[in-house]
């Protein structure tokens, strides 16, 4: 199984619209993110969370809010969805202890706001 | 601020052939930097990391990367080319411990 699941993998969904997207893990890290992936721009932070109570913005958090329901729960939402939050979403992990900075990505979320 | 660059947007060679995507990163701390991969419809997969341990380091699928400090680069190279290899390839800069920057990738292309 899977360190780290996204759901769902594909989504489209009306402007207006309100979204969520979940990632959960399994290993056992306390710090979770958000990115998103545009062709041509890499990827960019939306946001990051350090443990349940520790939420920070990202370079783009405009438009878009999280949720760090349990350390193994991270959820991205946008309350209401616009055409140019078209792209892939990934979540990733990684460990404050012991670890070298180094983050583990879920397979990402595909969204597309028509 | 922190700052990846990737030279190259697309690099295609022929299968055998030398791989060399190209990387320069700025900071003002000593990084860890990283070179991570991904596979169509796929997450981004670690494929080495330089934490100041060694300047040439070693990463999965016979890839691997020199850090220069003098040239701030950190580029990544095969000796020979499998068509397996295709994929996005990704260069990331960590200042600290609450961050990566990516850069902006480089696909590569495999020619039979």
């Amino acid at each position: 199984d899977a360190d780290v699941t996204q759901t769902p993998r594909n989504r489209i969904t009306k402007t207006g619209k309100r979204i969520m997207l979940e990632c959960s893990q399994t290993k056992g890290h306390d710090r979770m993110y958000w990115y998103r992936q545009d062709p041509g721009l890499g990827l960019r932070l939306i946001y990051y969370s350090f443990d349940v109570k520790d939420i920070n913005k990202g370079e783009i958090s405009d438009g878009y809010s999280v949720s760090r329901q349990a350390q193994a729960k991270f959820s991205l939402s946008l309350e209401s969805a616009i055409p140019n939050q078209t792209a892939l979403y990934f979540c990733a992990t990684s460990d404050s202890v012991g670890g070298e900075y180094e983050q583990y990505f879920g397979p990402g979320t595909r969204l597309t706001v028509t | 601020a922190q700052s990846v660059t990737q030279l190259g947007s697309h690099v295609s060679v022929s299968e055998g052939a030398l791989v060399l995507l190209r990387c320069n990163y700025s900071s003002s701390v000593p990084p860890y930097l990283f070179w991570y991969v991904q596979y169509p419809n796929q997450g981004l997969q670690l494929l080495l990391k330089y934490t100041s341990a060694a300047t040439l380091v070693k990463g999965i699928n016979g890839f691997e990367a020199e850090f220069k400090k003098s040239e701030t680069s950190f580029h990544l190279t095969k000796p020979s080319a499998h068509m397996s290899d295709a994929a996005e390839y990704f260069c990331a800069v960590s200042p600290s411990a609450s961050k990566i920057i990516f850069g902006s990738g480089t696909r590569l292309s495999i020619r039979p």
